[in-house]
């Protein structure tokens, strides 16, 4: 079965420091890779990565991916307390199906 | 113009009836999907259609029906229902299949008296 493992679960921080969130995975026949940002509502897409070593960044966040180690990891910079949120990782395999890891929940105090 | 949009917002209803969510999608993809989330807000796959055809199955209980009249639209139909249904559910859609960012619509609370 595949496996998505978040960490950590929670983490609380102050505005303007960096973070970084980390996503191990097992899957039959890694795909992509996909991190979400979860607020009230529906989760929102943040990147889509398929390929080792090469980063993709958007503003304050970026992240990388290592398929030999089977692992992504998500930073965000200068964080700002709009940044809170619930961030998924999530894998796609071989089938129809995106398995989601448990979340971070990241809190930004002012 | 809502991408993925799901009725009704919020569903309370008592055990044992019968209930429906309606999801629809405008933006032209081939696959959509059902989500169920937890109080611990853990995202579980429950369907996924692809061009109205059903392609993943999760060992869910047969008191869950999807329908999928077009591939705009992924009904999902609840029988019998029980306290451990209350969750949110998420419908969302992809171009084509997983491996592509999918739009999620935004949830619909089901609490089950």
């Amino acid at each position: 079965e595949d496996k998505v493992v978040q960490s950590p679960l929670s983490l609380v921080v102050h505005e303007g420091d960096t973070v970084t969130l980390n996503c191990s995975y097992e899957v039959t026949n890694f795909r992509s890779l996909l991190w979400y940002k979860q607020e009230k509502k529906a989760p929102t897409f943040l990147f889509m990565l398929t390929s080792s070593g090469i980063e993709k960044k958007s503003g304050r966040l970026s992240s990388i991916l290592d398929k030999k180690e089977l692992f992504s990891i998500l930073n965000i910079t200068a964080t700002q307390t709009g940044d809170s949120a619930v961030y998924l990782c999530a894998v796609a395999g071989s089938n129809y199906k995106l398995t989601f890891g448990k979340g971070t929940l990241l809190t930004v105090n002012p | 113009d809502t991408a993925v949009s799901q009725t009704p917002k919020y569903l309370v209803t008592q055990m044992g009836n019968d209930k429906s969510i309606k999801c629809e999608q405008n933006l032209g993809h081939d696959t959509m999907y059902w989500y169920k989330q937890d109080s611990k807000k853990f995202l579980k796959i429950m369907f996924s259609y692809n061009n109205k055809e059903l392609i993943i199955n999760e060992t869910v209980p047969n008191r869950f029906s999807p329908k999928s009249p077009d591939k705009a639209h992924l009904n999902l139909h609840i029988n019998s229902l029980e306290l451990g249904d209350s969750a949110v559910y998420f419908c969302a859609s992809s171009l084509q299949g997983p491996n592509q960012p999918q739009h999620f619509g935004d949830g619909t609370r089901l609490s089950i008296l």
